[in-house]
């Protein structure tokens, strides 16, 4: 069972264009919601977190939209590069210190 | 900081053999890691958690047997893949959580690539 759903499955973005990618779970005992990027053959990388008393994230190019009623949360990626091209995983935490990870999104940033 | 490393990066082995894969954190204790597996543009699925000194703790579906997971120091953690077989060919990736960190990061090695022939 996919804990945490995420959409889409890739993404085709422009240079200086804005990736969005989302994610839904159903379980309301995650409490941290990072994202992670992914190069091939190598491990993820922390991106940017959000806790659910936050309803929006920003760390330079990179926001974090939260939606705790609606059990959603989606990455923004402002004026994408080609270097932003990667796979990115969504993820969620149980209180149990467990994360699921959702399917990824295949981002690609056309010069 | 908070660097994790796994080895090997990769390895072949052949159908039947056992392989080993380690996972340190290089400057940072950790009480707890993760275990990953990883199949082609796939997501990561969580195999087991890991506690220093206890034993491992599996998710549904995943062989304790023949994934034998030992995290035997505050900086070490091993995964033995039992007689392996051509369908545990994946991408396994370890992470760990820093003891005295956030209780919320994880820190995720470069993983290693398995290939059963």
């Amino acid at each position: 069972q996919q804990q945490v759903k995420q959409s889409p499955q890739s993404l085709i973005v422009q240079k200086g264009g804005i990736s969005i990618i989302n994610c839904a779970y159903e379980n309301t005992a995650f409490d941290y919601f990072p994202w992670y990027q992914q190069f091939p053959g190598k491990g993820p990388a922390l991106l940017i977190a959000i806790r659910p008393d936050v309803s929006e994230k920003k760390e330079g190019r990179f926001t974090i939209s939260f939606n705790k009623s609606a059990k959603q949360f989606s990455l923004h990626i402002m004026d994408s590069q080609p270097g932003d091209s990667a796979t990115y995983f969504c993820a969620a935490r149980n209180t149990g210190n467990q994360f699921y990870f959702g399917t990824g999104t295949s981002l690609t940033v056309i010069p | 900081g908070a660097v994790v490393s796994q080895h090997p990066s990769w390895v072949i082995c052949k159908s039947g053999t056992s392989v080993k894969i380690e996972c340190r954190s290089l400057d940072f204790q950790a009480t707890t890691m993760f275990w990953y597996r990883q199949f082609p543009k796939q997501s990561l699925m969580l195999m087991a958690t890991s506690n220093e000194g206890s034993k491992a703790t599996y998710e549904q579906g995943v062989e304790k047997d023949k994934f034998l997971i030992n995290h035997a120091s505050l900086t070490l953690s091993t995964l033995t893949v039992t007689s392996a077989h051509p369908e545990d060919s994946s991408f396994y990736i370890c992470s760990a959580r820093d003891a005295s960190g956030s209780p919320y990061e994880q820190y995720f090695g470069p993983g290693t690539r398995l290939t059963v022939t």
